[in-house]
């Protein structure tokens, strides 16, 4: 079964402070790993994108990816009020399709 | 930026209505996809469909569901006969396709579905 697993938090950080934020996924075949934030009553918006082991860095944002531990991870560095949002990592899939799975997100309220 | 459309952005129906989701996916996008988010719920699949058809579905995307291209930009979610627990927020989504990978997945605002 194809499964991607977060903390659903909430995660509270001051103002400042590293956001960390982790996901685990259990399908092997799993290629393309995405962070995407999510607004309360808004639509998922793509952050980040990684697809090789190794860290991907953009802005305050860090992507980390394991594929031998399934594991992968998003820091935001100097957190601001306006990254509170709920985090949802979601991996693709190419089997006889092209899927996209969501794990359930995490809430993280960056506290002023 | 190109971006998906969904219309309407509410939807209010009584229960056993007919209900139609419309959404305009990315120009050169050539999968497609609805979700659905019920309240303080996780994003879950629909169905995808590439090439004119259905590539896959999940349990939820029963009898009572169908999508259709009926033209060259439109990309519609039916539900038959509404019932109370369809009530959710609908986003529609799409992606280009890449045969090494990488490809992203963007996604409309969204429709909030409301079955009384």
């Amino acid at each position: 079964q194809k499964e991607v697993e977060q903390n659903s938090g909430p995660l509270s950080v001051p103002e400042g402070a590293i956001a960390s934020l982790n996901c685990t996924y259990s399908d092997r075949v799993s290629q393309s790993f995405f962070w995407y934030r999510q607004y309360s009553g808004k639509s998922p918006e793509l952050i980040m994108s990684i697809y090789s082991n190794g860290d991907k860095e953009d802005g305050r944002f860090t992507a980390q990816l394991n594929k031998a531990s399934q594991y992968v991870s998003l820091l935001i560095r100097d957190s601001q009020p306006s990254d509170s949002a709920t985090y949802l990592c979601a991996v693709n899939i190419k089997n006889t399709g092209n899927q996209f799975y969501f794990g359930t997100g995490t809430s993280l309220t960056v506290i002023p | 930026e190109p971006e998906v459309t969904q219309t309407p952005s509410h939807q209010v129906t009584q229960m056993g209505q007919e209900v139609i989701l419309r959404c305009v996916p990315i120009s050169n996008h050539l999968y497609f996809y609805w979700y659905r988010q019920i309240l303080g719920q996780k994003v879950e699949f629909l169905v995808s469909f590439y090439n004119n058809e259905i590539s896959e579905k999940s349990e939820i995307f029963d009898d009572q569901f169908s999508v259709e291209r009926p033209d060259g930009s439109n990309f519609t979610l039916k539900i038959r006969s509404t019932k109370l627990e369809d009530s959710a927020m609908y986003f529609c989504a799409s992606s280009e396709r890449r045969n090494v990978g990488g490809e992203k997945l963007f996604f409309g605002s969204g429709t909030q579905l409301s079955v009384l």
